[in-house]
């Protein structure tokens, strides 16, 4: 089973700075099998990026993934409120099907 | 709109059964795959089961191997997980989440707000 490592577990950032999280996987994931999700308080998550780099629909430009192998990024180019949340990465390129999650990571206001 | 509505969570005594549904709507449901993924209260989330669109591929977690078991109704355009053997570290709100292809392979494009399972005696 691939295992996600999410870091830091939280960034305490202030609106308008930039966010820049990390996933490590313990071995290496296609880039078209990694994904990034958005999750507030009390809401489902929502599809941020998919295939390492792409964004979902709707999902303003400021959202931005990057990497390769075992290394992935997902940066927020300037915080917007909305945007303070737990962001988490996944995978799903493994055969047989085994998606995995990090642990997630928090941004939250400083 | 894509829709999925969860139903079928409670209160469950360890060792017993408990059966998870989700009626899609919004979407053509026989041409994507469907997830069950879960969160434990204050926890991240974990991946459960995923079906492909037509049932030929089946994938579990671990944890649940053996006594969870992941089904769909293309005609009722419904996803159900069957929930055996319950433990307490099941406890958590399960996610209904719809694939972007038809293989379990694929990200979660729509998620439904969840479901509470909560185990114990």
């Amino acid at each position: 089973e691939i295992v996600l490592t999410q870091s830091p577990g939280t960034l305490s950032l202030s609106p308008g700075e930039r966010a820049t999280l990390s996933c490590r996987a313990s071995q290496s994931v296609s880039s078209s099998y990694l994904a990034w999700y958005q999750q507030k308080p009390g809401q489902a998550p929502r599809l941020l990026i998919y295939g390492a780099s792409s964004r979902a629909t709707g999902i303003p430009d400021r959202f931005s993934g990057s990497g390769s192998g075992t290394d992935f990024t997902l940066t927020i180019s300037r915080l917007e409120p909305e945007d303070f949340a737990v962001y988490y990465c996944q995978q799903y390129g493994s055969s047989p099907p085994r998606l995995t999650f990090g642990g997630g990571t928090k941004v939250e206001i400083k | 709109e894509v829709q999925l509505v969860e139903s079928g969570g409670g209160l469950v005594q360890p060792g017993r059964s408990l059966r998870l549904s989700c009626a899609a709507s919004g979407f053509t449901f026989d041409d994507y795959a469907m997830h069950w993924v879960r969160q434990a209260p204050g926890k991240g989330l974990e991946w459960v089961s995923g079906i492909s669109w037509n049932s030929g591929s089946i994938g579990y977690a671990d944890s649940v191997k053996g006594r969870f078991t992941i089904s769909r109704d293309n005609a009722k355009n419904s996803l159900y997980l069957q929930m055996n053997s319950l433990r307490a570290e099941d406890t958590a709100l399960y996610y209904c989440a719809k694939g972007a292809t038809m293989i379990v392979g694929g990200e979660f494009d729509y998620w439904g707000q969840g479901t509470l399972v909560t185990v114990s005696s």
